[in-house]
Order: C-alpha cells, then sequence, then structure tokens
C-alpha cells in the first residue's frame, strides 16, 4: 500500500510560470514532509520541507503547501527555469528525528520545464 | 558536502553471485540508510542503521543484509544477487537542517545483475 502518492508523473511548464506538483499521503502519523529534486546520475538533494503545525513554508523560489486535512501537500516553483527540470520526488516521516526517523517516498514527478 | 562515498559506482554481475556495496562517511553521522530506486517505484528503504553493530529493516530487505562495524562505513550485501536486484542504490545519512533533519543523499551505486 503506497503511503505517499504522487499522481503525475510527469509536468511541462514554460519558463517563467509556476510549476505545482502535488503529493497525496495516507498515513495519518506522518507530521514531517519533504521535497527532494534530482537530476540523472546524482543522487537526490533537499529542496524544501515543511512540519505538521506549519501549512506554509516559503523559500526563494519554492514554497511548500501543506493540507493535513486533505492530507495533500504541494510544492510551487515561481518563477520556473530550465535548470528546475529535474524528478522531484515528496516525502514523510513520523517525527523529525530520533532513532525511528525515515522517509517514505512518492514514486517522484519528473518536471520539464521548456526555454 | 556530507562526506559521503558509495564504491563501486558501478558493478555488472551474474544471477547468483555475492556483492557488496560499500556506503563511507566521513562526518561521524550515527543514522545512516541504504535506499534503492527504480522507475515507477520512487525510493524505497532496504535497511538502516542507528549506530554502530545497531540496525533495522526496512521496507524491501528481503534478499538483503547490512553491517556496520565501524561509525564510518555501513555495508550493503547481497548474498545471492537477482536480476530483480538490478537497481540504483542510494546511501543517506542525516544532517540537521534548521532544527530539523534531512535525508542527504550519495551519489548512488548503480548495480547490474544479469
Amino acid at each position: 500500500d503506497q503511503q505517499v502518492k504522487q499522481n503525475s508523473p510527469s509536468l511541462s511548464v514554460q519558463e517563467g510560470r509556476i510549476s505545482i506538483l502535488n503529493c497525496d499521503y495516507t498515513n495519518s502519523m506522518f507530521d514531517y514532509f519533504l521535497w527532494y529534486k534530482k537530476y540523472p546520475a546524482e543522487g537526490p538533494t533537499f529542496l524544501i520541507s515543511i512540519s505538521s503545525i506549519k501549512d506554509k513554508n516559503e523559500d526563494g523560489r519554492f514554497t511548500v503547501f501543506l493540507n493535513k486535512s486533505a492530507k495533500h501537500l504541494s510544492l510551487h516553483i515561481v518563477p520556473s527555469q530550465p535548470g528546475d527540470s529535474a524528478v522531484y520526488f515528496c516525502a514523510a516521516s513520523e517525527g523529525s528525528g530520533g532513532s525511528n526517523y525515515k522517509l517514505t517516498f512518492g514514486k517522484g514527478t519528473l518536471l520539464t520545464v521548456n526555454p | 558536502d556530507a562526506g559521503i562515498t558509495q564504491s563501486p559506482r558501478h558493478k555488472v554481475t551474474e544471477t547468483g553471485t555475492p556483492v557488496t556495496l560499500r556506503c563511507h562517511q566521513t562526518e561521524n553521522h550515527r543514522y545512516m540508510y541504504w535506499y534503492r530506486q527504480d522507475p515507477g517505484h520512487g525510493l524505497r528503504l532496504i535497511h538502516y542503521s542507528y549506530g554502530v553493530k545497531d540496525t533495522d529493516k526496512g521496507e524491501v530487505s528481503d534478499g538483503y543484509s547490512v553491517s556496520r562495524s565501524k561509525t564510518e562505513d555501513f555495508l550493503l550485501t547481497l548474498e545471492s544477487a537477482t536480476s530483480s536486484q538490478t537497481s540504483v542504490y542510494f546511501c543517506a545519512i542525516t544532517q540537521d537542517f534548521s532544527g530539523a533533519n534531512v535525508l542527504t543523499f550519495g551519489a548512488g551505486s548503480r548495480l547490474t545483475v544479469l
């Protein structure tokens, strides 16, 4: 049973426009959420995170929104740039530290930003 | 740079042979993880370690074993490799980011089992 779902395998946007990547989760014990970006032949790199006590976290062009009642989060990238083209993984955990800290990932969404 | 080194970076082997992947870190991180990435599955946790000789299973641990005899090294062993274990394997450590943990990944080890 998939606990973290990214239902869009791919997304294509024009440079300068907004990219919105979506993620749903089923485990109500998840309270810490992260987004990772992955380029080909590289390891995933951390992008942004949000705790369940917040509903929004912003870092430059990247904003993550969390809707706990809907068990849904989204990543907004504004403005989108060609260098943002990558696979984006949504991840979740129960707690943000300690010996039980481990991430459950979605399948990823391939974002292509066209010049 | 979290100082994570994975070796080998690429390996081709035959079904039934043993394979060991090594993850080496230089910053004394307590927690270490092995994930595999496959198309259509994202990243899935194989095993993790929360200290020397302290390990636990993840969601796809069957066919894999791990060992951590010293802080800096976390080994993933496939006792008898199968074609279903063809994958890209990522090691990770936890790092503090503004008071919360994030996983920082190595560059990956691509394993092909023929």
